[in-house]
């Protein structure tokens, strides 16, 4: 199936860490994805993790990827309010073309 | 263009009419999708188009939604009979078509609402 499950809200204090989380349940995803939508905005890709890696870092960003356990998250350290946005995973499945499977977004509220 | 346009940017319409959505690619990009988002909900696809091949249209919810690509480029999704529940956001998206690490490029967004 292509399932791709996240929490729909996460709130954290400026200056902490955020950590989103992501589950899917197709195995033969090819490359996931992070993407970030502010408010009326299209979405913008953030950064992306081929499947046969288990962590990528660029910048604030680190994205760690679970195998086994089907699990994707992303953490952004030193969280600012300009992170406030929803934040999607998506994957891309081998013979899927270049169709990706969205979660549901998970909305990051970043508080003074 | 440098980016993904699409027009209008919001739709207000009555139910029952009929609606067209268009999408203008990034130029040199042969794939374009069309996904719908909405309230509190996740991306929904809808359709798929890379370059000369027959588009994924698994992902239309009924035969009163249909779209087409002309010469490769511009794409228009048209909405027959309007009804309440068409109300979302419509996004497409432009790839190189050969996916992986660049992603797709997403427009902003038509924002329908059918009253």
């Amino acid at each position: 199936g292509e399932d791709v499950e996240q929490s729909l809200f996460l709130s954290v204090r400026e200056g902490d860490s955020s950590v989103i989380n992501c589950t899917y349940t197709d195995s033969s995803s090819t490359y996931l994805y992070w993407y970030k939508q502010e408010p009326g905005a299209g979405l913008q890709l953030l950064t992306y993790i081929f499947s046969n890696m288990d962590m990528k870092q660029d910048q604030r960003l680190t994205v760690l990827l679970n195998k086994k356990d089907k699990h994707l998250s992303l953490r952004i350290a030193d969280t600012q309010t300009g992170d406030s946005a929803i934040y999607f995973c998506a994957e891309s499945l081998t013979g899927g073309g270049n169709k990706l499977t969205f979660g549901t977004g998970t909305q990051l509220k970043v508080e003074l | 263009g440098a980016g993904v346009s699409q027009s209008p940017s919001n739709k207000v319409t009555e139910k029952g009419k009929d609606v067209e959505l268009r999408c203008d690619p990034i130029s040199g990009h042969t794939a374009l999708y069309w996904y719908r988002q909405s309230l509190g909900q996740g991306l929904e696809f809808l359709i798929y188009f890379q370059g000369n091949s027959a588009p994924d249209k698994s992902g239309l919810p009924s035969d009163r939604f249909s779209a087409e690509r002309t010469g490769g480029s511009v794409s228009t999704l048209t909405i027959q009979r309007t009804q309440q529940e068409d109300s979302a956001v419509y996004l497409c998206a432009s790839s190189t078509g050969s996916g992986g690490a660049r992603g797709y490029t997403f427009g902003s967004g038509t924002r329908l609402t059918v009253v």
